[in-house]
């Protein structure tokens, strides 16, 4: 099976815009959860979909949302960008179908440099 | 929400010794407690989890234990090797989202 992809890969902007990253999960998963990786923060939890609905969402401002499609792939949205929103964004898939979690394959990422 | 404090930050090690990573979290509700190996610019990987039916767990040269009582966890690798040198995180599980520590950064020393 391919392994979880993520696009693009690397992006720059510029403080204000907006940023859409995408996210496919591997075949046969329909659970997608998002992460900010930062050097001072480690991995910090954005939200969780199954099945295009939000289970779950982390402590980050309104300015970051989230949607996922009926095919399991996600998409993440970071509005009005800010210097602090520089980071790896990460996905990972799991299949989500039982109630207990299980491994979470992570995507390579895409790494936000924003200016 | 769910809060998991990683502790050492550094951990270096000579090549054969053991390295112990120790966690707590604080939500009871937790359930499942992965740990997470992070390569230099690689993507986090599973490398073992332990569920709170279970006080210990091992693979080969990894072992993880399970207080729920005390609420924390712990990796165990022994007789450790060059490419044992990673980030390592630990987390814990609630409502279907995983809260990660800070992540251990483990050198093996030839």
């Amino acid at each position: 099976k391919a392994g979880v992809t993520q696009t693009p890969r690397y992006l720059i902007k510029t403080r204000g815009q907006q940023v859409t990253l995408s996210c496919s999960p591997i075949s046969g998963h329909r659970s997608v959860s998002w992460y900010q990786q930062t050097p001072g923060q480690g991995l910090q939890f954005l939200f969780e979909y199954f099945s295009e609905t939000q289970r779950n969402k982390g402590n980050f401002p309104g300015r970051f949302s989230g949607r996922q499609f009926s095919n399991s792939r996600s998409e993440m949205n970071v509005s009005t960008l800010e210097l602090g929103d520089s980071a790896l964004y990460l996905c990972a898939s799991t299949p989500g179908t039982s109630g207990a979690y299980n491994e979470q394959f992570f995507g390579p990422g895409t790494r936000l440099t924003v200016l | 929400g769910e809060n998991v404090e990683q502790h050492p930050s550094t951990l270096s090690v000579q090549e054969g010794d053991s390295a112990v990573i120790k966690c707590t979290y604080s939500d009871s509700a937790s359930n499942y407690f992965p740990w997470y190996k992070q390569e230099l610019g690689k993507r986090p990987q599973l490398i073992i989890d332990i569920r709170s039916n279970v006080g210990e767990k091992k693979d080969q040269r990894i072992a993880v234990t399970l207080n729920k009582t005390a609420k924390h966890f712990s990796l165990h690798i022994t007789e450790t090797q060059p490419e044992d040198s990673a980030v390592y995180f630990c987390a814990a599980d609630v409502d279907y989202k995983l809260s990660f520590g800070a992540g251990t950064t483990v050198t093996v020393r030839a």
